[in-house]
C-alpha cells in the first residue's frame, strides 16, 4: 500500500533559523501534498499545501517544495519562532478524501 | 465558530462499555471523514461520507465500530464494546466537493478515547 517516510522525527533550532522536514511517498499517483501542524491536545492545522502541476509554493515565512521525479516534499520554515514549537505532518493523496500522513516531526524553537 | 465540532472532547469509559462521539462539520462542507491518530503517529484514514452516503471504510474500522451521517449533516462514531486498543484520539474532518474537485480537508479538535 501507499507509504509516505516523514524524518526528521524530531528537531530542534535557535529561533531565528530555519527548519526543513522531508517527506517521501511511494504512489507515483499521488498528486496533492497538505502539511499540517499540530500542537498539543489539538487537532491538525492545515499550513500550506502544493498539487503536483506545482514545484514550490510559499506563504510568508512558509513553503513547499515538491520533486515528483524523485518523490520528495519538503517544508521549509524561515525565521522560526518559539510559536512555530509543533508536531508537524505531511501527507499525500491521489486527489481523493484518503490523505496518508507521515509520522511527524517534532519542532522545537529554542529562544 | 465556524469550524469543524467535535463533541466530547475527552471521553475515559471501561473496557466493554460503548462509547459515541459527535461530529459538525464546517457548513455547507458535503464531505465527512473520520480519521484515528495514536500517540507518536499521523491520523490514519476511517471512513468517509458525501453526504450522507457511507462510501468507503478502512479495514481499521472493525465491525464495533459504526458510523453515520443520518441527514448529511452532523456525524457520530459509535464503538460498541471499547478495548484497551481502542484508546486514541478520534478526529473529524470535512471538506466540500465542488466543480474544482478541492480536496482540502479541515480537521476538529478531536475526541480523545481512553479505555480503562
Amino acid at each position: 500500500g501507499e507509504n509516505v517516510e516523514q524524518h526528521p522525527s524530531t528537531l530542534s533550532v535557535q529561533e531565528g533559523d530555519s527548519a526543513v522536514i522531508k517527506c517521501t511517498y511511494s504512489d507515483s499517483a499521488s498528486n496533492y501534498f497538505p502539511w499540517y501542524k499540530q500542537e498539543l491536545g489539538k487537532g491538525p492545522q492545515l499550513i500550506i499545501d502544493i498539487r503536483s502541476n506545482v514545484g514550490e509554493k510559499k506563504d510568508q515565512r512558509i513553503a513547499v517544495t515538491l520533486n515528483k521525479t524523485a518523490k520528495h516534499f519538503s517544508l521549509h520554515i524561515t525565521e522560526t519562532q518559539p510559536e512555530d514549537s509543533a508536531v508537524y505532518f505531511c501527507a499525500a493523496s491521489k486527489g481523493t478524501y484518503k490523505y496518508i500522513f507521515g509520522t511527524g516531526t517534532r519542532l522545537k524553537v529554542l529562544a | 465558530d465556524t469550524g469543524v465540532s467535535q463533541d466530547p472532547r475527552h471521553k475515559i469509559t471501561k473496557r466493554g462499555q460503548n462509547v459515541t462521539f459527535r461530529c459538525d462539520p464546517i457548513s455547507e462542507h458535503n464531505r465527512l471523514y473520520w480519521y484515528r491518530q495514536t500517540l507518536g503517529q499521523g491520523p490514519e484514514f476511517l471512513t468517509y461520507f458525501q453526504n450522507e452516503a457511507q462510501l468507503e471504510k478502512s479495514r481499521l474500522l472493525s465491525d464495533r465500530f459504526s458510523a453515520e451521517r443520518p441527514k448529511g449533516s452532523f456525524s457520530t462514531l459509535e464503538i460498541q464494546r471499547t478495548e484497551q486498543g481502542d484508546s486514541a484520539m478520534y478526529l473529524c474532518a470535512s471538506s466540500f466537493r465542488g466543480t474544482h474537485s478541492g480536496n482540502t480537508i479541515y480537521f476538529g479538535e478531536g475526541s480523545w478515547l481512553t479505555v480503562v
